[in-house]
């Protein structure tokens, strides 16, 4: 399978404290996009960066990209209990430009 | 920003019948739409990629016969599900890239599907 990876698959944290999640994937990409996704709810894009940035900055949304190692980060700082939700990454296949998604982390933020 | 809708949002149907999700691009034209399935507490997959005026391209081990797909024009692309069975239960959500760029797509919001 194609699937990449993210861990942690599920992460509880309080409110306030940071929360970080990884994505390891196999393929060659054009860009990595990360997505949240509420409990069955369509999907809502956070951020892209392209396989030529190294780090980006959205808000309180900071993400690491290392296609050296092909693996990426989503950092969600000084988190709220509305950032509950599924979050995944995505990558664009640079030949087939479809979209493969990681297995997502479950995140749940306590008030 | 580009928006796709999707239609219906949810669904419930008997088995044995089939169902059509209409996957939308409201306000650009796109030649090629992609169709996911995602069950409970899982990821979302890749099952198809709809290209308007030819045949779809499934993904190995979705059936053909049994997920229908027809891209009648730059705006519409429709799944068909046949003959459902309660194990096609699922979440499924379109994706259109616009003319100007494969890397960024946008997703529909989703059909849920129940079938019992």
């Amino acid at each position: 399978s194609q699937q990449g990876e993210e861990d942690p698959q599920a992460l509880s944290i309080q409110e306030g404290e940071n929360a970080t999640m990884n994505c390891s994937y196999k393929t060659s990409i054009n860009n990595l996009q990360w997505y949240r996704q509420n409990s069955g709810r369509g999907l809502v894009h956070l951020i892209l960066i392209r396989s030529n940035e190294r780090e980006k900055h959205s808000g309180r949304l900071r993400v690491t990209l290392d296609t050296s190692k092909k693996s990426s980060s989503l950092l969600i700082t000084a988190s709220r209990a509305a950032d509950t939700a599924s979050y995944f990454c995505a990558t664009v296949d640079s030949g087939t430009y479809k979209y493969i998604f990681g297995t997502g982390t479950r995140l749940k933020v306590l008030a | 920003g580009a928006v796709v809708s999707q239609h219906p949002s949810w669904v419930i149907c008997k088995s044995g019948t089939s169902v059509k999700i209409e996957c939308r691009s409201l306000d650009f034209q796109a030649t090629t739409m992609f169709w996911y399935r995602q069950f409970p507490k899982q990821s979302l997959m890749l099952m198809a990629t709809s290209n308007e005026g030819s045949k779809a391209t499934y993904e190995q081990g979705v059936e053909k016969d049994k997920f229908l797909i027809n891209h009648a024009s730059l705006t519409l692309s429709t799944l068909t599900v046949t003959s459902a069975h309660p194990e096609d239960s699922s979440f499924y959500i379109c994706s259109a890239p616009t003319i100007y760029s494969y890397n960024e797509q946008f997703f529909g919001p989703g059909t849920r599907l129940t079938v019992l």
